[in-house]
């Protein structure tokens, strides 16, 4: 167990639809790291959260959103969904932004029909 | 060009035999982190082992342990006495501070252990 929970585990919606996935951080990490999984694309960040503020970019669609709440679980929202954004989304939290080791939750299995 | 390297699309190992699965990075910056994750079927990334650039030291954790070559640009990982419970897929992965310390990751290796 990585210490960081991520709900749901999996979700099955329809296309133009919006979801929430959430992240709680393992106790004392103060950063946040949302990455996509798909077949195709392989392992995408998609953007970092540091202490409530939003610290990366990486290639995350304007149709998806981000943010981290005072007491540092993160959402990751994401609407007009299409099939193409069915894939695996995983958190990550360590304890500051920097490159020390960081503990990724179970994910979260997303599936567009 | 490619932050991460991962030569290595399926590796084949015999139970209790060791194997090392393949990583080379880019990175400008003299301070990063080099991490190595295990991907089993279910899907979840399980943390195996990390090596700080300035740490002098090969990391170790069990039966893994991460060759660190840093002239050659290489982080190779060295699993001992593989077990059935080894296969699954392995990303090799950098974090640098020149790029917000995002994770970048290779394509993975995918470790099949044959009983």
């Amino acid at each position: 167990d990585s210490g960081v929970t991520q709900t749901p585990k999996h979700l099955i919606t329809a296309t133009g639809q919006r979801v929430t996935l959430r992240c709680s951080p393992r106790s004392g990490d103060l950063s946040v790291y949302w990455y996509q999984q798909s077949l195709d694309q392989g392992l995408q960040f998609l953007i970092q959260y540091y202490n409530g503020e939003e610290r990366a970019k990486g290639n995350i669609l304007e149709r998806f959103s981000a943010q981290q709440f005072p007491d540092l679980h993160s959402e990751l929202n994401l609407s007009s969904l299409e099939l193409g954004d069915s894939a695996l989304y995983f958190c990550a939290s360590s304890v500051s932004g920097g490159f020390s080791e960081a503990f990724f939750g179970q994910g979260t299995r997303l599936t567009v029909v | 060009a490619q932050k991460i390297t991962q030569t290595q699309p399926g590796m084949f190992v015999q139970e209790k035999e060791a194997v090392t699965l393949d990583c080379t990075y880019d990175t400008s910056d003299q301070s990063y982190g080099l991490f190595w994750y295990k991907q089993p079927s279910s899907g979840e990334m399980i943390f195996l082992i990390y090596q700080g650039s300035y740490d002098e030291q090969n990391a170790t954790e069990g039966r893994y342990s991460l060759n660190f070559q840093k002239a050659r640009k290489s982080a190779n990982l060295v699993i001992s006495a593989s077990q059935l419970g080894d296969s699954a897929m392995y990303f090799c992965a950098m974090r640098e501070p020149s790029t917000g310390n995002q994770f970048y990751f290779g394509t993975g290796t995918s470790l099949t252990v044959i009983p």
